[in-house]
C-alpha cells in the first residue's frame, strides 16, 4: 500500500521559534497533500491543501503567514510553523492522494509541544 | 452547508458485533470513507462506499445508501484492539473530505 512519512513524529520548541514538519510519499506521486490540526478528543481540521508547484489554498481562520506550506515536489511537503506559540501545540496530521477520488494516506502525525 | 454526523462513542462487548452509523450532507457527493484512529496515531483507511449497498472487508463491512444520506459501519467479532475513534467522512463535489467528529468505541471484555 501507499506510505506516507511525516517527520518529526515529536517535537518541543521554544516559543518564537519556528518549526519544520516533513511529509514524504514514499512510492507513489501526491499530486495532492493535505494539512490537519487536531486537537485532543476532537476530529481532523484541515487547515491547507497543497497541489505540487503551485500555492496552497488555506482554510478560512488559518493564518498563512504563520502555517507556511511548500509542496515543492510530487513526493514532499512541508509545514512550518512560524513564530510558534504554546496555542500551537496541537497534534498536525498530514495525507496525500494520487488523484481526486482516491483515499488518503496519512503520516504518523507530528506531536509539536511549544514551552 | 455540510455537515457528517456519528455518534460521540460507543460501547460494546468482546467478542460482539456493533454498527457505528454516520448520516451525511455533502454538496455534490463522491463516496463515503471510513479511517480507524488510535489514540495518538493518524487515520488508517477502512473503507470506501461510492454505491449503494454493503462492502465486506473480514470483520468489517461498511454500508451506504445514498438516497437517505447514510452509511453505517459494522464491526464483528470485536477484538480488544478494536477500541479507537471511528471517522465517517464525505467527499463532495470538490473531492474534499468533510470529517465527522469521531466516534470513540469501547470494547469492554
Amino acid at each position: 500500500g501507499a506510505v506516507v512519512s511525516q517527520h518529526p513524529s515529536r517535537v518541543i520548541c521554544k516559543s518564537g521559534t519556528s518549526v519544520k514538519i516533513e511529509c514524504r510519499s514514499l512510492d507513489f506521486q501526491a499530486t495532492t497533500m493535505f494539512w490537519y490540526r487536531q486537537f485532543p478528543k476532537k476530529s481532523l481540521m484541515l487547515m491547507a491543501t497543497s497541489n505540487e508547484g503551485s500555492k496552497a489554498t488555506y482554510e478560512q481562520g488559518v493564518e498563512k503567514d504563520k502555517f507556511l506550506i511548500n509542496h515543492a515536489s510530487l513526493t514532499l511537503s512541508t509545514l512550518t510553523v512560524t513564530s510558534a506559540h504554546p496555542e500551537d501545540s496541537s497534534f498536525y496530521i498530514c495525507s496525500a492522494k494520487t488523484g481526486l477520488d482516491t483515499e488518503a494516506f496519512f503520516g504518523q502525525g507530528t506531536r509539536l509541544t511549544v514551552v | 452547508g455540510q455537515n457528517i454526523d456519528q455518534p460521540t462513542e460507543m460501547t460494546a462487548t468482546e467478542g460482539a458485533i456493533v454498527q457505528i452509523n454516520c448520516t451525511y450532507q455533502t454538496s455534490g457527493f463522491n463516496g463515503l470513507f471510513w479511517y480507524q484512529q488510535h489514540a495518538g496515531e493518524a487515520p488508517t483507511f477502512l473503507s470506501y462506499n461510492v454505491l449503494d449497498g454493503l462492502e465486506e472487508k473480514g470483520r468489517f463491512s461498511s454500508f451506504l445508501s445514498r438516497s437517505k444520506g447514510y452509511s453505517y459501519l459494522l464491526l464483528k467479532e470485536l477484538q480488544m484492539k478494536d477500541s479507537a475513534s471511528y471517522l465517517c467522512a464525505g467527499m463532495d463535489s470538490n473531492y474534499q473530505l468533510i470529517w465527522g467528529a469521531g466516534t470513540k468505541l469501547i470494547i469492554k471484555p
